[in-house]
């Protein structure tokens, strides 16, 4: 366990429709990034919050937005789902500090279902 | 995109047997990591090797890393059944932010 939870752990969407996914990060952690993987391929980095902004984004469209509030935790937003979104999106956390070099500490995952 | 490739994709052996995956990278690391995942769930950190360091243990792991041809590999020694996941390599590319670019991947089966 590494105490990053996500929610909900599955979900089922139809295109066209937006979801919310939520995560809380580890106890002391600030910093929490965002990761889509597809089927069958690594993690892709949608984008990092750290102290409540976006401070990193991949190439993601604009309908994937984020928030992360006072207490660190995070929601991943997605607007306008498609068929290329079913997939496991993770959430990260990493400990609070300046650049400094330590792993990533990942949730179990949400999957979500495009229909 | 992905950052590289893992080699191989896939690989079945019999417990006690070692199990080497290697990785490629395309650009400059400041610290390259391993993770392991079950059955398409969460990811769990391995072992980060630092891209002046050449090679790191941890327990039954190993990790090598070759900066000049981009690569890097995890020996794990005497596999268990319970070694039997995805492994990803991932490294870290940008001081800015906490961003890891991850391989496609080795999936490991160990049969006991």
């Amino acid at each position: 366990e590494t105490g990053v939870t996500q929610s909900p752990t599955h979900l089922i969407k139809t295109r066209g429709q937006q979801v919310t996914l939520r995560c809380s990060s580890q106890s002391g952690h600030n910093t929490v990034s965002w990761y889509q993987q597809a089927l069958g391929q690594g993690p892709q980095f949608i984008f990092q919050y750290y102290r409540e902004e976006e401070n990193g984004r991949g190439n993601f469209p604009p309908r994937f937005s984020g928030l992360q509030f006072p207490n660190y935790s995070s929601e991943l937003n997605v607007n306008a789902l498609e068929l290329d979104d079913s997939a496991l999106y993770l959430c990260a956390s990493r400990p609070q500090g300046g650049r400094r070099i330590t792993e990533a500490f990942f949730g179990q995952g949400t999957r979500l279902t495009v229909v | 995109s992905q950052q590289g490739e893992e080699d191989p994709q896939a690989l079945s052996i019999q417990e006690g047997e070692n199990a080497t995956m290697n990785c490629s990278y395309k650009t400059s690391i400041n610290n390259l990591q391993w993770y392991r995942q079950n059955s398409g769930r969460g990811l769990v950190h391995l072992i980060l090797i630092r891209s002046n360091e050449r090679e790191k243990h941890s327990g039954r792991l190993r990790v090598t890393l070759d900066t000049s041809k981009k690569s890097s590999s995890l020996l794990i020694t005497a596999s268990r059944a319970a070694d039997t996941a995805s492994y990803f390599c991932a490294t870290d590319v940008d001081r800015n932010t906490d961003k890891l670019i991850f391989g496609t991947g080795t999936r490991l089966q160990v049969f006991p």
